[in-house]
């Protein structure tokens, strides 16, 4: 089982449509979270981190439920620049190894 | 303030050969990761570099080496090349040891072998 495990998509959905992406993670003693986005052939971009109240940034909202240990990330009103692949990030223990998920495919259209 | 810079942007190797990658953190970073990205692949860990020495090893064979130096820039080393070897080399940099801080990201090295 891979450490963090995400729905590879691709979620092909309509400008202006809501999408929501999930993740789960194996080791319960993650400390810290984030969504990175990666476009097509360059470096991922630190999105948000993910805190365990929820945060909100914009269109974007992360959200955290470490009893069921996964997470979320909500895009309201989707724009064709938003078309990229998210990455979930977890930590190790003492937080300073971070384990990339596979990456959810997401893709706008007009 | 620049951002994590790693270079060469491109380097074409032929099987056999050695390839050595550069990366200078932002300032104040003494966290250094490296990261190889194969295509349509996640990001596979490397290695972790803090304040000159290796934290952490991810798995791959003894032929991927690096070093960190005393202005915290990093190389990454890699020993008789394979084919599987190209991919995206991604260096990304951090506040050191203390957690819950996020990683940012170089624009990568792409090595392509022949």
């Amino acid at each position: 089982r891979k450490e963090v495990e995400q729905d590879p998509g691709p979620f092909n959905v309509p400008e202006g449509a809501t999408v929501a992406f999930n993740c789960t993670y194996s080791n319960s003693a993650s400390q810290s979270f984030f969504w990175y986005r990666q476009d097509c052939r360059k470096e991922p971009k630190l999105l948000m981190s993910v805190y365990s109240s929820g945060n909100e940034d914009g269109r974007f909202t992360a959200q955290l439920n470490r009893a069921s240990q996964y997470i979320s990330l909500l895009i309201r009103d989707s724009k064709l620049s938003d078309s990229a692949t998210y990455l979930c990030v977890a930590s190790n223990n003492a937080g300073n190894m971070l384990t990339f998920g596979g990456g959810t495919r997401l893709m706008v259209k007009p | 303030e620049a951002g994590v810079t790693q270079s060469p942007t491109h380097l074409i190797k032929t099987r056999g050969q050695q390839a050595t990658l550069r990366c200078s953190p932002i300032s104040g970073h003494t966290s250094v990761y490296w990261y190889q990205q194969a295509l349509g692949l996640g990001l596979q860990f490397l290695l972790w570099y803090d304040e000159g020495e290796e934290r952490n090893r991810g798995n791959f064979p003894p032929r991927f080496s690096g070093r960190q130096f005393p202005n915290y820039s990093s190389e990454l080393n890699v020993n008789a090349l394979e084919l599987e070897d190209s991919a995206l080399y991604l260096c990304a940099s951090s506040l050191g040891e203390r957690g819950g801080q996020p990683q940012h990201f170089g624009d990568g090295t792409r090595l392509s072998i022949l």
